[in-house]
């Protein structure tokens, strides 16, 4: 079977850095996705790792590896605005051609001041 | 432009109408995405359509029924939903299906509520 396994909540502070674990089981892996929505908001792509390593867009890094089915997100300089669910999302083939989606189960951050 | 819309914003209906989504957008996108997302739980997956052909159907009851007119518009018709079909429906694009289904462009979604 297919599955993700992220923390529901995470709390921080402001101007500190947190990092949001996925972990995962699927065949046919391509990548890891990361992610962000607001409540009422739609889901805003952060960051995709299809190779092992850390991929870094400003405040905001993710890492993959691929030999432990995890990777993370990383949010350093945390902001109120951040506060949002995360989702890591895996890119697979598990049907040929498929290529598609599927979304962990979220993290709820809150960043307090 | 990096906008993916969709119409309308909420949408009341009973069990027994008929009723429309529409998406839109024009990225050049050639792939897009019909998601419903539940409060508080991950979008999943409900239909992919690519080069304006229905790639992926993630066995969505038929009362879902989506159309690809044409590269930039996506329509999901509905007719005799339950209660339980209340939900967050999205739409989503991205360049293709096969490359770059990694990054994908959300629009705000419709809010469905069935009474």
């Amino acid at each position: 079977g297919q599955s993700l396994e992220q923390p529901s909540e995470v709390t921080a502070v402001e101007g500190a850095i947190v990092q949001i674990n996925c972990t995962y089981q699927t065949s046919g892996f391509y990548g890891l996705s990361w992610y962000q929505q607001h409540d009422g908001g739609a889901p805003t792509f952060l960051s995709y790792n299809g190779l092992d390593g850390l991929e870094e867009t400003g405040r905001f890094s993710s890492f993959l590896s691929r030999s432990d089915s995890y990777g993370y997100l990383l949010l350093q300089e945390l902001q109120m605005k951040d506060s949002a669910s995360y989702f890591c999302a895996v890119r697979d083939d598990r049907r040929a051609g498929s290529y598609q989606l599927t979304f962990g189960k979220g993290t709820k951050l809150s960043v307090i001041p | 432009d990096t906008e993916v819309t969709q119409t309308p914003k909420h949408l009341v209906m009973g069990m027994t109408n008929k009723k429309s989504l529409k998406c839109e957008q024009h990225m050049g996108h050639r792939a897009m995405y019909w998601y419903k997302q539940k409060a508080k739980k991950p979008p999943e997956l409900m239909f992919v359509y690519s080069y304006e052909k229905l790639s992926i159907n993630e066995s969505v009851p038929s009362r879902f029924s989506p159309e690809c007119p044409n590269s930039s518009l996506l329509n999901l018709h509905l007719h005799a939903l339950q209660p339980e079909d209340s939900a967050l429906y999205l739409c989503a694009s991205s360049q293709t299906q096969r490359g770059t289904s990694y990054e994908q462009y959300f629009g705000p979604g419709t809010r469905l509520t069935v009474t």
